[in-house]
């Protein structure tokens, strides 16, 4: 089968950083994109990683390993409007999107 | 540009009554897509469809029917409403399949079958 792993739900604190990590087992791989989704809303698009490494934009960034099956979102300098759900997704062999249950990120004052 | 527009944003049903989701995209998509969010859980994709006149269906179609008759429009249907398919319905598109191709949402439908 294909699986996609996330933690359910983090907490952090304002002004902070935080790694969120998603790991996943699918039919091929063809790129990774992570979405972030606040509470009642659509996802929207934060980033696509297709080759290994580190891919910077602002205060996330994302990172890919093809061997490891392994990608993280890093984000930065947290701000209360961070505090939504951010899910990971796969593109596999047959270019459909696996989706992962995301996790769901807590900012604390 | 709107985006992606979705309507209704809410409804209730009664099992077994039939209701049609629209959705119109804007932006000269060859790809739109129906997913369906049930609470904690992952997008599943319900059907797709690569440019008019061709569907596909996704993960999860039971229960469901697609048609794409313009490029700007991918209404889906339920058919005999069941319990099983309340959840928030989102309809998405993209310009291009390949990987790197983002997928643009509308707001979500809001669906409750009782």
């Amino acid at each position: 089968g294909q699986n996609i792993d996330q933690p359910t739900e983090m907490t952090a604190t304002e002004g902070a950083i935080v790694q969120i990590n998603c790991t996943y087992q699918t039919s091929g791989f063809n790129g990774l994109f992570w979405y972030q989704q606040h509470a009642g809303e659509a996802p929207t698009f934060l980033s696509y990683n297709v080759l290994d490494g580190l891919e910077e934009k602002g205060r996330f960034s994302s990172f890919l390993s093809r061997s490891k099956g392994y990608s993280y979102l890093l984000l930065k300098e947290l701000q209360m409007k961070d505090s939504a759900s951010y899910l990971c997704a796969v593109i596999n062999s047959n270019y459909q999107l696996i989706w992962g249950a995301g996790t769901k990120l807590i900012i604390k004052p | 540009n709107a985006g992606v527009t979705q309507t209704p944003k809410f409804r209730i049903l009664k099992i077994g009554q039939s209701m049609t989701l629209q959705c119109t995209q804007d932006m000269n998509h060859n790809y739109m897509y129906w997913y369906r969010q049930d609470p904690g859980m992952g997008l599943k994709l319900i059907y797709y469809s690569v440019g008019a006149g061709i569907t596909d269906k996704g993960e999860v179609p039971n229960g469901y029917n697609v048609s794409r008759s313009t490029t700007e429009d991918f209404p889906l249907r339920l058919e005999l409403a069941a319990p099983s398919q309340t959840s928030v319905y989102f309809c998405a598109s993209s310009y291009g399949r390949d990987g790197g191709d983002t997928q643009y949402f509308g707001p979500g439908t809001r669906l409750t079958v009782l």
